[in-house]
């Protein structure tokens, strides 16, 4: 069975360019989350998602970030306009149904994405 | 809210060393506790999980015990390897049907032969 595939692996772009990260969830998970993690604020969690409904984006850092999830097995993230600041690894994570004691998480290889 | 509090970083050992990595938390209700590892390059992966209290959960050489009393989920390893080196992270679900995970800041362990 394949994992969470995140597409692309990384990403270099110039500031002020628009960038899109996709995901692809496990087959049959209904929760899908986007973190993000860099050295000086770990790994924060943006956006998730529940039978492709947002139930917490409080962890979006500001307009410039949206995130879709027209179906079950895809969802993007961007950044529009991408400054540097935004240089960091994006994971994508999905999950089983269930209930809060099996959230157990599946995670992506990651997009490093880098903007100069 | 919810919290998790891990100790701070970096961990180096020497190979065949015990390891302990502290792991504390701050929870309503009877959250599920787990430890995932990040090896280089690599995205997070579920180490160990503990349901309910006094579970103890294992993999690959490694222990962690839900203790309620101390609320602690603390992860131990009796011999490391140099393939152990990787950053670890615990966290704690959210109550009732909150799919979220409350994260620590992650551990880095880094084992030198």
């Amino acid at each position: 069975d394949a994992g969470v595939i995140q597409s692309p692996r990384h990403e270099v772009t110039e500031m002020g360019q628009e960038v899109t990260l996709r995901c692809k969830p496990i087959s049959g998970h209904n929760s899908l989350f986007w973190y993000r993690q860099t050295m000086m604020r770990g790994l924060e969690l943006l956006i998730y998602f529940n039978n492709n409904v947002p139930i917490d984006d409080s962890g979006m850092p500001e307009d410039r970030f949206s995130a879709k999830m027209p179906n079950a097995s895809f969802s993007t993230l961007k950044i529009q306009p991408s400054e540097p600041r935004d240089s960091a690894v994006y994971f994508c994570a999905s999950a089983a149904p269930g209930t809060s004691a099996y959230n157990e998480q599946f995670f992506g290889p990651g997009t490093r994405l880098t903007v100069l | 809210g919810d919290s998790v509090t891990q100790m701070e970083g970096p961990v180096t050992l020497s190979e065949e060393a015990f390891l302990t990595i502290n792991c504390t938390y701050t929870a309503t209700g009877y959250p599920s506790l787990f430890w995932y590892v990040q090896y280089p390059g690599e995205g997070l992966q579920l180490l160990l999980k503990a349901t309910k209290a006094d579970d103890k959960g294992s993999n690959k050489g490694f222990e962690a015990t839900y203790r309620k009393e101390t609320t602690s989920f603390h992860l131990e390893k009796g011999s490391v390897q140099v393939s152990d080196s990787a950053v670890y992270f615990c966290a704690l679900s959210g109550a009732g049907n909150n799919r979220k995970l409350i994260w620590g800041l992650g551990t880095s362990l880094a084992v030198n032969p």
